[in-house]
């Protein structure tokens, strides 16, 4: 069973800076997913990686297979950036598998 | 953009009731999912589901739940006969292809009280 850790847990920042969240994984994956949930509870996709970098905006995802470690840069960090971002990695069998989740890094800027 | 539907926003139910959630995936996705949030927990994975039949299912996914692809369009879960700690966010999900991309519906938000 693989398990997801992210660091940090909590996070505030000032407005404008640049914000790194890492995220690493114990067993060999097909797929990571960077998401976004707000406060009222949906869950937005913004990556999905299975090799190198991605970017997106002002959103950069990185991953190194070797080393089952992703991260998740935010450039120029605004106020509504502040959500809470979650790691979630898919099974080396791909598929259909389910997805499993860290528990999330809360992100707040502040103005 | 195509969305995933879900229906209702908030149910709240007695303790030992029956309960569906309604799922409206994006039409031309073959890969359909479910998962819960506890309050202040992570998100959990429930069961998948391809050609009609469930792919996977986790340990929490047990015989009080059940999936269903009744009529082509909807994706529902029922829980059959709920209890308190059932109370959670609910997710469903869906995709095109086997490694592809998740769009995730807004959530069922459910109390069993």
């Amino acid at each position: 069973k693989n398990e997801v850790e992210q660091s940090p847990q909590n996070l505030t920042a000032q407005e404008g800076e640049f914000i790194t969240i890492n995220c690493s994984y114990s067993v060999g994956i097909s797929a990571l997913h960077w998401l976004q949930q707000h406060p009222g509870g949906g869950i937005v996709s913004l990556f999905m990686l299975s090799s190198g970098k991605k970017k997106h905006g002002r959103l950069i995802a990185t991953i190194n297979i070797q080393e089952k470690h992703s991260s998740l840069h935010i450039t120029a960090s605004h106020p509504r950036d502040s959500a809470v971002y979650i790691c979630a990695v898919r099974g080396p069998g791909g598929g259909a598998d389910g997805l499993t989740f860290g528990k999330g890094t809360h992100l707040i800027i502040q103005p | 953009e195509p969305e995933v539907t879900q229906t209702p926003s908030h149910q709240v139910t007695q303790m030992g009731q029956e309960v569906i959630l309604r799922c409206v995936p994006i039409s031309n996705h073959l890969y359909f999912y479910w998962y819960r949030q506890i309050l202040g927990q992570k998100v959990e994975f429930l069961v998948s589901f391809y050609n009609n039949e469930i792919s996977e299912k986790s340990e929490i996914f047990d015989d009080q739940f059940s999936v269903e692809r009744p009529d082509g369009s909807n994706f529902t879960l029922k829980i059959r006969s709920t209890k308190l700690e059932d109370s959670a966010m609910y997710f469903c999900a869906s995709s095109d292809a086997p490694w592809g991309g998740y769009t995730f519906g807004s959530g069922t938000r459910l109390t069993v009280v």
